[in-house]
């Protein structure tokens, strides 16, 4: 299948600080991607989608001034989380998807998650 | 998307076959089944998918009823590394709207 990165894979800041995860789609442009997030012992929840090019669109609660979410190339996705507190620790997954039609173009794809705790 | 039922764990011993059911009782016509798994602390892998035929892979096979209200996943011969959370899931295949919505999943504890 399809790769998707994330980087860095774990990262430790002070709270009040901003951290920036990039999320990158190796082999495929992705026109589509996602992401998530997970606190220990729960289920993935999705925080946004992004479309190359243009703004993401956030579920409901997610604050969008917040979480900065950047889809600039096919292949680059970004998230930044302004101003960290504790709180916002958590597992951060983005997924990718070509978005071409029909499978197999239109299947989602995982990175391999990003931890994030905030001191 | 429809949502799915799933029960919160389950054992399994290895060697054995392990049979995950989901409930799905509100599916669409044009909605598909899809199963993931998550091994603690990595992003979640794609196991298979499926519409109303029964499907195979290399990895495990997926049987849907003919009303399309249920599904079992089957790992034939489960080893210690099928240990993780299970999900279930339904969506459309098309469409840049479609997106996958995770439930709480199924334990599968793969034990000696």
């Amino acid at each position: 299948g399809a790769v998707v990165s994330q980087h860095p894979s774990r990262v430790i800041c002070k709270s009040g600080t901003s951290v920036k995860i990039e999320c990158r789609s190796l082999d495929f442009q992705a026109t589509t991607m996602f992401w998530y997030r997970q606190f220990p012992k729960q289920s993935l929840m999705l925080m946004a989608t992004s479309n190359e090019g243009s703004k993401a669109t956030y579920e409901q609660g997610v604050e969008k001034d917040k979480f900065l979410i950047n889809h600039a190339s096919l292949t680059l996705s970004t998230l930044t989380v302004t101003s960290a507190h504790p709180e916002d620790s958590s597992f951060y997954i983005c997924s990718a998807r070509e978005s071409r039609g029909a499978y197999p173009y239109n299947e989602q794809f995982f990175g391999p998650g990003t931890r994030l705790t905030v001191l | 998307d429809a949502k799915t039922t799933q029960p919160p764990s389950m054992d399994c011993a290895e060697g054995r076959a392990a049979n995950l059911p989901c409930n799905h009782s509100t599916i669409s016509g044009n909605e598909y089944v899809y199963w993931y798994r998550q091994i603690h602390s990595q992003g979640p892998q794609y196991i298979i998918h499926g519409l109303k035929n029964n499907e195979t892979n290399e990895m495990a096979s997926l049987i849907i009823t003919e009303d399309r209200k249920s599904s079992t996943l089957i790992l034939p011969h489960a080893t210690l590394r099928d240990t993780a959370v299970y999900y279930c899931i339904v969506r459309h295949n098309t469409g840049t709207a479609s997106k996958l919505t995770f439930g709480t999943g199924t334990r599968l504890q793969v034990t000696l």
